[in-house]
């Protein structure tokens, strides 16, 4: 069945440092979504990309889904410790009606 | 406007119980979906309903079933509970299941 891989599974930076998580879908995703999940909270949807080759920004957070359509990325310049969760992948296989698999998630912990 | 709510936030069961948890979609979302969140296994896919109607299902066991009422609330069952069944269940809604989710904070739910 569909497969979506996250990694690092963990990531400990230093305040302004950058960050970026990776994710792999071992078939073609219709959409890739990301979530970020704060200790003791529930996952909080950020944005979702449809295109291959897309690329969408929010402020220091840049979102990356691969030609392919079976990678993404996110990246997070100069980390603040607001940043500090876990932050998920969530494909979409089988058409846009698929289900919405989502990956481990990469914990980002930030020292200040 | 109001956002996912799940009841209950927490519940204790006995092994071989069975429990049956209620989700309430933000108003006009038509689609719901159910995640167990463990901290080995991330967010597992339980099943996805669009207008009653049960869309997709995960891989899980016949014990965990699912509903969803015309007003869009939903409620999953499990029945004979088992100790692995301790986890976080998460509800989500959205307007169109290929759009982004919002989760409620979910039901904890700890078989002993």
């Amino acid at each position: 069945g569909q497969q979506v891989m996250q990694i690092p599974q963990y990531q400990h930076v230093q305040e302004g440092e950058d960050f970026t998580t990776y994710c792999n879908s071992s078939t073609t995703l219709s959409n890739i979504q990301w979530y970020k999940q704060r200790p003791g909270g529930h996952p909080v949807f950020l944005i979702q990309l449809v295109k291959s080759g897309e690329v969408k920004k929010q402020k220091r957070l840049t979102f990356q889904f691969g030609e392919a359509k079976k990678n993404s990325s996110l990246h997070i310049t100069a980390t603040q410790t607001t940043d500090v969760g876990t932050y998920f992948c969530a494909g979409r296989g089988g058409g846009s009606q698929g289900n919405l698999i989502f990956g481990k998630g990469t914990k980002l912990s930030v020292k200040p | 406007k109001a956002g996912v709510t799940q009841t209950p936030r927490y519940l204790i069961k006995t092994r071989g119980q069975q429990v049956t948890l209620s989700c309430s979609p933000i108003s006009g979302h038509r689609s719901v979906s159910w995640y167990q969140q463990t901290p080995g296994q991330g967010l597992q896919f339980l099943f996805e309903y669009f207008s009653e109607t049960q869309r997709n299902k995960g891989n899980f066991p016949g014990r965990f079933s699912g509903r969803q009422f015309s007003n869009s609330r939903s409620e999953m069952n499990v029945s004979t509970l088992e100790l692995g069944d301790s986890a976080l269940y998460l509800c989500a809604s959205s307007l169109y299941s290929y759009y982004g989710y919002t989760f409620g904070s979910g039901t904890r739910l700890t078989v002993v």
